[in-house]
C-alpha cells in the first residue's frame, strides 16, 4: 500500500512566521505534489515536483516555495505567514508521468494538515 | 482556465442507485479520475476514464464522454459509509490535476 505522511495534522502558527510543511512518502513515485483546500474552492494546486531538485508552479504559488533534496521528501514553506493562508494543506504523490491505460497516475493522499495563522 | 462542475449536494437512501454528473472544459485532456473524501479525511482514489465509454469497479462504475465533456460516477446498492464528498479531476496535462468542487452524497436510511 502506498502510504503518504504529513508531519503535523494541525498546526497553528502567529502572523509572519516561517512555517514548514513536511511530506514523505514510501512508495518511489516521481512526482509530489502540494495543494490546498477550502471550502466552496475545492483543491487548487501550489507547486509540484517531478524529480529530486525540480519542482513547477501550480495554480496557486504566490506566498509559498517547496524544497525536494530527496526523492521521498517534499517540503512546503510558507515563507511568511498570512492570515489568507489558514486551510486545509495536502499532499499527494504519484508515479508515472505519462497517462494511458494500465499507467498508474494516481494521485495517493496524505491526511493533510489544517494550518491555522493567526 | 480550467472549469469543472459538479452538483453541490444530493441525498439518497440506503441500498438505492445515485449518479453524480461532472462536466468540464479544459485547455486540455488525457483523463478523468474520481475520488472520494469523506470528511476530515484526505481524498482516496476511485477510478479513471482515459477512453470513452463506462468502467466498472464493483459498486461504482464512470463513464466518460470525451466529445460531451462529461462524466458520471454511478454508486451501486448505497450503504451509510458512502456518505462522503466525490471529486471529480481532469488530467489537462504536464502533471496537473485540476478539481472540481465535490459531490456531498449524503445517505439517508
Amino acid at each position: 500500500d502506498v502510504k503518504v505522511t504529513q508531519s503535523s495534522r494541525y498546526l497553528v502558527k502567529r502572523t509572519g512566521e516561517k512555517v514548514f510543511l513536511e511530506c514523505v512518502q514510501d512508495m518511489d513515485h516521481e512526482n509530489m505534489f502540494w495543494y490546498r483546500q477550502d471550502p466552496g474552492l475545492g483543491l487548487r494546486l501550489i507547486y509540484f515536483s517531478y524529480d529530486v531538485k525540480m519542482k513547477e508552479k501550480g495554480d496557486i504559488p504566490e506566498g509559498y516555495s517547496v524544497s525536494r533534496e530527496k526523492k521521498e521528501r517534499f517540503s512546503l514553506i510558507l515563507e511568511s505567514a498570512s492570515t489568507n493562508q489558514t486551510s486545509m494543506y495536502l499532499c499527494a504523490s504519484s508515479l508515472a508521468q505519462v497517462l494511458a491505460p494500465g499507467n498508474h497516475f494516481e494521485q495517493y493522499f496524505g491526511p493533510g494538515t489544517r494550518l491555522t495563522v493567526t | 482556465g480550467q472549469n469543472i462542475d459538479q452538483p453541490t449536494e444530493m441525498t439518497a437512501t440506503e441500498g438505492a442507485i445515485v449518479q453524480i454528473n461532472c462536466t468540464y472544459q479544459t485547455s486540455g485532456f488525457n483523463g478523468l479520475f474520481w475520488y472520494q473524501q469523506h470528511a476530515g479525511e484526505a481524498p482516496t482514489f476511485l477510478s479513471y476514464n482515459v477512453l470513452d465509454g463506462l468502467e466498472e469497479k464493483g459498486r461504482f462504475s464512470s463513464f466518460l464522454s470525451r466529445s460531451k465533456g462529461y462524466s458520471y460516477l454511478l454508486l451501486k446498492e448505497l450503504q451509510m459509509k458512502d456518505s462522503a464528498s466525490y471529486l471529480c479531476a481532469v488530467y489537462y496535462g504536464n502533471n496537473r490535476l485540476a478539481f472540481g468542487k465535490g459531490n456531498q452524497v449524503v445517505v439517508i436510511p
